[in-house]
């Protein structure tokens, strides 16, 4: 599918490292999120926007930071980071928010 | 927010045979979806489904709102149908809470 695209698909970066990952959907949606996968939980949601709303997972530390300029693109902004951010990070959108999502493939992270 | 269960954790199937999985909810939910990981990651979209039952192919999926539980049938499985299936639901008000998955096997 090529409706919610994300590059990097496979990211290497130290905790010293600053990089950004990017979102980008094709299917006219008003509502991005942005998920986290990490080995054996389940799939953890860290941000949403939307035109009715800004919603943060409050457990997300503040080395995540997302920006979203338009309703077609999202970027979640890296650093700082530790080991256990390891993990697959997810971008979706729906019509509208809380509506049916479609997710993109996803970028493997990986801190050394 | 709402807690989702899903069961089996673990299912391992001979190629042709059918499967029942299934996702529980602490509460009432007003959206429901279904999905596929494959091995690469990508979470494909299966059903949207917050009531009722719909078929795709040899898929279908029932979801009884009202006794906070929702089924998705897999008949004469195919090893491509490999993978981990989760659903996801969200009541008034909330995001979309996703439970922990059932990881499907089929083996040839």
């Amino acid at each position: 599918e090529t409706g919610v695209t994300q590059t990097p698909r496979h990211l290497v970066m130290g905790m010293t490292n600053k990089k950004s990952l990017k979102c980008e959907q094709h299917l006219g949606h008003n509502a991005m999120y942005w998920y986290k996968q990490s080995a054996k939980k389940p799939l953890e949601l860290m941000f949403v926007y939307s035109l009715e709303e800004r919603v943060e997972n409050n457990s997300v530390p503040s080395r995540f930071s997302p920006e979203c300029p338009n309703s077609s693109h999202l970027f979640l902004h890296l650093h700082t980071l530790q080991p256990e951010d390891s993990a697959l990070y997810l971008c979706a959108s729906s019509p509208g928010s809380r509506e049916e999502q479609y997710f993109g493939p996803g970028t493997r992270l990986t801190v050394t | 927010g709402i807690q989702v269960e899903q069961s089996p954790p673990d299912l391992i199937l001979q190629e042709g045979a059918n499967s029942t999985l299934r996702c529980n909810f602490s509460d009432s939910v007003n959206n429901l979806q279904w999905f596929h990981q494959n091995p690469w990651g990508q979470l494909i979209n299966l059903f949207y489904i917050p009531s009722g039952t719909k078929q795709n192919g040899r898929l279908s999926a029932t979801t009884v709102a009202t006794e906070r539980y929702s089924l998705l049938y897999i008949s004469s499985s195919q090893t491509t149908d490999s993978g981990v299936y989760f659903c996801a639901g969200l009541n008034y008000g909330q995001n979309f809470v996703f439970g922990p998955g059932t990881r499907l096997s089929v083996l040839p």
